[in-house]
């Protein structure tokens, strides 16, 4: 267990609607990644962080963005949530001998 | 971008029979990361097992094994004495050595076991 929560777990809003997810990590990792998961992509990484205030984006980051102020947290926003943003939403931060990565448990989200 | 590719979006086994999950990715590095997630029912996902590119041996874990083909590309997932628990999403991903930890994973491959 990586002590990474996300929260929420599942959200249902409107289009137009901004939405912020956040990610919470208990061990004082420096790396940590926002992906999507939606069904034949796998899993696509939006934005990531290395460190307080330093992101980069990812794969898949229009229409999204990031914040860290606090090595704990690392929030993705939607400014204007679109329907094609309906998605599993995925934290992850690296760990371990080999850098692998652990995910948190995701949040599903709807946008009608 | 790398690509990571599973070709097959669905397999099934008999429980208590054997498995191949197949993975092919394309780089132009000589060192990397490759690694297998499970992702259950649960939606959580599990770090499966992990094979370094420069090791020529394969890695196991308990009924998991990877066959590593460096030249080919290839990073098949074998599941020994299948069991009910098995049945989940597996992702492969890769990771190269000498970046910032990114990760690309593939498409998956639903797996079912059939008691």
């Amino acid at each position: 267990d990586a002590g990474i929560t996300q929260s929420p777990r599942h959200k249902v809003t409107e289009t137009g609607t901004p939405v912020t997810l956040r990610c919470h990590q208990t061990e004082n990792h420096r790396y940590m990644y926002w992906y999507r998961q939606d069904p034949g992509h796998g899993l696509r990484l939006i934005h990531y962080s290395y460190g307080v205030k330093d992101t980069d984006k990812g794969e898949v980051s229009d229409g999204y963005s990031v914040s860290r102020s606090k090595t704990e947290d690392f929030l993705l926003t939607l400014e204007s949530a679109t329907s094609s943003q309906t998605s599993v939403y995925f934290c992850a931060i690296s760990a371990g001998t080999w850098n692998e990565q652990f995910f948190g448990p995701g949040t599903r989200l709807t946008v009608l | 971008a790398q690509t990571v590719t599973q070709s097959q979006p669905e397999m099934s086994v008999q429980e208590a029979e054997t498995v191949t999950l197949s993975c092919t990715y394309d780089t132009s590095e000589s060192d990397y990361y490759l690694f297998w997630y499970k992702q259950p029912p649960s939606r959580q996902m599990i770090l499966v097992i992990r094979q370094e590119a420069y090791k020529q041996q394969n890695a196991t874990e308990n009924r998991f094994s990877v066959n590593f083909q460096k030249a080919a590309k290839s990073f098949s997932l074998k599941i020994s004495d299948s069991q009910l628990g098995d049945a989940a999403m597996y992702f492969c991903a890769y990771r190269r050595s000498n970046t910032g930890n990114q990760f690309y994973f593939g498409t998956g491959t639903s797996l079912t076991v059939i008691p």
